[in-house]
């Protein structure tokens, strides 16, 4: 069976602490994702890796880098945490674009940043 | 800019009401279709998808979504939705750019509260 685990379902930051979200995929796929998910906002995309140490920005990378030093494990990194941080982050992987590359996900790491 | 529509962002309904939520996209080219359904405290996941074939496609639970080209249109329709069918709902385009590093773009999800 599928499984994409994050290192945490709820995290609690001070503001200006530096964050590390883990995502580790068991499927052995190329494409890795992070996702931010707030309300009435959707899913939005911060950052990708269709490789590793690959990584591409997505629509919303400020404020946030990446990590890929191994295919299954993505991490994403908050340098300076900032109240505006505070959401849902889901963590997403797919087969490359030859194969079926649904995206499976994560159950989501819900971060509060004080 | 392509984008994705969802044009319900609130629906309420009662049980065994019929369920047909919209989903339009701004591409022209070949495209890849998807919806994923989140249920309250879990995941997101996959309730069904078109590539190709047949644009009426059949999910899980019941539900099911037809590919209407003409209309850039991927609604998804289920004919009596239950209580467990409350859950916000996902539809997401892939289209169909070369190269491997495929990203889906997504619709801002349409919540579905369904009154027992």
């Amino acid at each position: 069976d599928v499984k994409v685990t994050q290192s945490s379902r709820y995290l609690v930051k001070r503001t200006g602490e530096k964050v590390f979200l883990e995502c580790v995929q068991d499927m052995d796929h190329e494409n890795m994702f992070w996702y931010r998910q707030d309300p009435g906002l959707g899913l939005r995309l911060i950052y990708f890796s269709y490789d590793v140490k690959m990584k591409e920005k997505g629509d919303i990378p400020e404020g946030y880098s990446v990590s890929r030093e191994k295919k299954e494990r993505f991490s994403l990194i908050l340098e300076s945490a900032s109240t505006n941080q505070t959401s849902m982050y889901l963590c997403a992987s797919s087969p490359p674009a030859s194969g079926s590359y649904e995206q499976y996900f994560g159950p989501g790491t819900r971060l509060t940043v004080t | 800019a392509q984008s994705v529509s969802q044009h319900n962002h609130h629906v309420i309904l009662s049980e065994a009401a019929s369920l047909e939520l919209g989903c339009n996209y701004s591409y022209g080219g070949t495209v890849n279709l998807f919806w994923y359904v989140q249920y309250p405290g879990q995941h997101l996941q996959l309730l069904l998808k078109y590539f190709s074939g047949d644009p009426l496609v059949k999910g899980i639970k019941g539900f099911e979504a037809e590919f209407i080209k003409s209309k850039f249109s991927f609604n998804l329709r289920k004919p009596s939705v239950q209580w467990s069918d409350t859950a916000e709902y996902f539809c997401a385009v892939d289209p169909y750019n070369a190269g491997n590093n495929r990203k889906l773009i997504w619709g801002l999800g349409t919540s579905l509260a369904v009154n027992p």
